[in-house]
């Protein structure tokens, strides 16, 4: 069966600090891998997603940046944070090939990002 | 651009009752439309997801139905229960998405009362 693991479950950051989050997926291979963020008391807001190691779409202008070193791994990343960056921070999969469309997306347990 | 919204935005009822949740989209090119619960501080567990030819899907005690034409669809929960206290989000996926993008609605904030 297919897992998905998110990590870390929190972190607390100082602004103008560096941040990395790390996605893994097991139990299937070339996914569509997605990072979302949701702000206190806002709807999941779709960030990056990608369709292949290296192949990065970005939906938001913003300081965070998102890299696929290899097929099962996705991870988020800025250089300064913002405290606007503080969020619930969500990765997840889904499937390609013949029958996509009757898969749901499947998601990671979250990073809660605070920024002080 | 997909605009999707959900009505209500919170909802208490007493256990037992059956209850309807609400979702609409703007653009109605969607592949499919899918119902997840998120719990406080979690993250989403998918419910049931309706193809664009279909019209609703069911799974035990849930039920979806999807208009495409009018841009709509409803998650029937029946017989609620305290344990169903959870927000609901529902999502589309539009047709041209290269990726299969999912755009949200803001939720629906399920609390039921024992």
């Amino acid at each position: 069966s297919q897992t998905i693991h998110q990590w870390p479950a929190t972190l607390v950051q100082p602004v103008g600090s560096p941040l990395s989050l790390e996605c893994t997926v097991e139990g299937t291979s070339n996914p569509n891998l997605y990072w979302y963020r949701q702000a206190a008391g806002r709807g999941l807001q779709l960030l990056f997603y990608s369709i292949g190691i290296d192949q990065i779409s970005s939906e938001v202008p913003q300081n965070l940046s998102a890299s696929r070193p290899q097929d099962r791994q996705f991870i988020l990343s800025s250089k300064k944070l913002l405290l606007s960056d503080s969020g619930f921070y969500l990765c997840a999969w889904s499937p390609k090939g013949q029958g996509w469309g009757n898969q749901p997306q499947h998601f990671g347990d979250g990073t809660r990002l605070s920024i002080l | 651009k997909q605009e999707v919204t959900q009505i209500p935005a919170a909802l208490s009822v007493p256990e037992g009752e059956n209850l309807v949740l609400n979702c609409s989209f703007t653009d109605s090119a969607i592949y499919n439309l899918q119902w997840f619960r998120q719990d406080p501080g979690k993250g989403l567990t998918s419910l049931l997801l309706i193809q664009s030819s279909q019209r609703e899907q069911t799974s035990g005690r849930l039920n979806a139905s999807l208009d495409k034409s009018s841009g709509r669809s409803t998650l029937y929960i029946a017989a609620s229960q305290p344990g169903d206290s959870a927000t609901y989000l529902c999502a589309v996926t539009l047709s041209s998405g290269s990726a299969r993008q999912l755009t949200f609605g803001s939720g629906t904030q399920l609390t039921v009362l024992p």
